[in-house]
């Protein structure tokens, strides 16, 4: 069965560090990965996705992310933090063989200045 | 160009009654999913409708949920006989097609059943 797990509920960075937000996830096939952030009352707003080619995806706002096979992992990171980035992040994984997006629980970051 | 709309953005209802939700997607976008969200956790799937037919309902918790997209475009989720469990966030995703496509998401529906 697929699954995405995102093991810490938050994550505490200073404004200016860097950040990572891990995921990992367990697909029977190829997987195609995702990273959505969620602003409070708003809609969820893709950052970035893995499909194919290079294991570094890089998205919106500045934020990447690493494609690890081996360690089926698909961390979120950004080199420099703002205060704006101060969301709730989510890792989505879907399975080839069906349209169905599987969320972990998501990951409550916060930047303080 | 217009983002996924969703309205309304909130329903109280009392147990018992019956609900629609209604989704309109990004003009020409194929694919549109809806998803359900409980406080504190990540997106369910629901169900996934490529045109006007659902592709795959597989997410539906049981026979009080149904969805329709009669023309293709705009779609509803109807949820009869409410109750206090089926209170989260429905959310309605569209895409152009195909599995690699990001979905993009509508603001949700914040429904309370009491």
């Amino acid at each position: 069965a697929q699954s995405v797990a995102q093991p810490e509920d938050q994550v505490n960075v200073a404004e200016g560090n860097p950040l990572t937000v891990k995921c990992t996830y367990s697909v029977s096939g190829n997987p195609y990965l995702f990273w959505y952030v969620q602003y409070p009352n708003r809609g969820l707003q893709f950052l970035l996705k893995y499909i194919t080619g290079d294991n570094l995806v890089k998205g919106s706002y500045g934020f990447e992310a690493e494609f690890n096979k081996s360690q089926t992992s698909f961390h979120l990171k950004k080199p420099s933090a703002l205060v704006s980035d101060s969301a709730l992040y989510f890792c989505a994984v879907r399975d080839i063989s069906n349209y169905q997006l599987i969320w972990g629980a998501g990951t409550k970051l916060i930047i303080k200045p | 160009g217009a983002g996924v709309s969703q309205t309304p953005s909130n329903k109280v209802t009392e147990k018992g009654k019956y609900v629609e939700l209604r989704c309109d997607p990004i003009s020409g976008h194929t694919a549109l999913y809806w998803y359900r969200q409980s406080l504190g956790q990540g997106p369910e799937f629901l169900i996934y409708f490529q045109g006007t037919g659902a592709a795959d309902d597989s997410g539906l918790p049981n026979d009080r949920f149904f969805a329709v997209r009669p023309e293709g475009s705009v779609s509803t989720l109807k949820i009869q006989r409410t109750e206090r469990g089926d209170s989260a966030v429905y959310l309605c995703a569209s895409s152009l097609a195909g599995t690699s496509d990001i979905q993009y998401f509508g603001a949700g529906t914040r429904l309370s059943v009491l």
